[in-house]
């Protein structure tokens, strides 16, 4: 199985500034690597898909980029509502998998 | 608009099997494959496989082939998801999610989970 090591676990930032999540595939995945906002006790929300594109009504705030191995998800302006559970899932190869996610705090 | 309404918890004995349902509406069902998921408290999500509501193809993770039964009612625009020899590592929120019509995984639409406790 691909093994997909996110980073970091977690991370506190202030309301208006950037964030920056990575997720690392553990072989090449071309660009099958979708990004997933959760929040407690909701089901994932769909950010961006195929690497870099942004997912249907999915605020302009929220970019993905990377191919290969080694991807990323940004966070610009930061708002409260952007406290959350982050995961990347790669799904180039069965079976799909995911990054073990990143606990981002808006302090 | 697309909903997928799950159905509710369930508390079943070691070695039992439960079978959750994923009414699906607001699109047509044979036209987007169903996948199921799940997540142990605390930790991150698994997923278990799809169906392809059209053909009735079904598609499962290695580490649940075996254990794991998708099937589909497209009468009922329904999906199933059967899990057998039931664990305590099994206790979990399984998931339903609507993905591509070629089982890619842009899951937009998921249901609202459905809490399998596995407990003597």
């Amino acid at each position: 199985d691909i093994q997909m090591i996110q980073s970091p676990s977690s991370l506190s930032a202030s309301v208006g500034d950037s964030v920056t999540i990575t997720c690392q595939a553990s072989q090449d995945i071309r660009q099958f690597l979708n990004w997933f906002q959760q929040k407690p006790g909701n089901a994932p929300q769909l950010l961006t898909y195929g690497a870099s594109n942004l997912g249907p009504g999915v605020s302009s705030r929220f970019s993905g980029s990377g191919s290969g191995t080694d991807f990323t998800l940004t966070i610009s302006r930061l708002q409260p509502e952007d406290t959350a559970t982050y995961f990347c899932l790669q799904y180039d190869n069965l079976p799909y998998t995911f990054g073990q996610g990143t606990k981002l705090e808006i302090k | 608009q697309v909903q997928l309404v799950q159905s509710g918890g369930e508390v079943k004995k070691p070695g039992a099997s439960v079978k959750l349902s994923c009414k699906a509406s607001g699109y047509t069902f044979s036209k987007n494959a169903v996948h199921w998921l799940r997540q142990a408290p605390g930790h991150g999500l698994e997923w278990l496989g799809w169906i392809n509501p059209r053909t009735g193809n079904t598609t499962y993770s290695q580490k649940f082939k075996g254990r794991v039964t998708i099937t589909r009612d497209t009468s009922a625009t329904t999906a199933y998801m059967e899990l057998s020899s039931l664990t305590s590592e099994d206790t979990a929120v399984y998931y339903c999610a609507r993905g591509a019509g070629d089982g890619v995984p842009l899951w937009a639409s998921w249901g609202q989970g459905s809490l399998v406790t596995v407990s003597s």
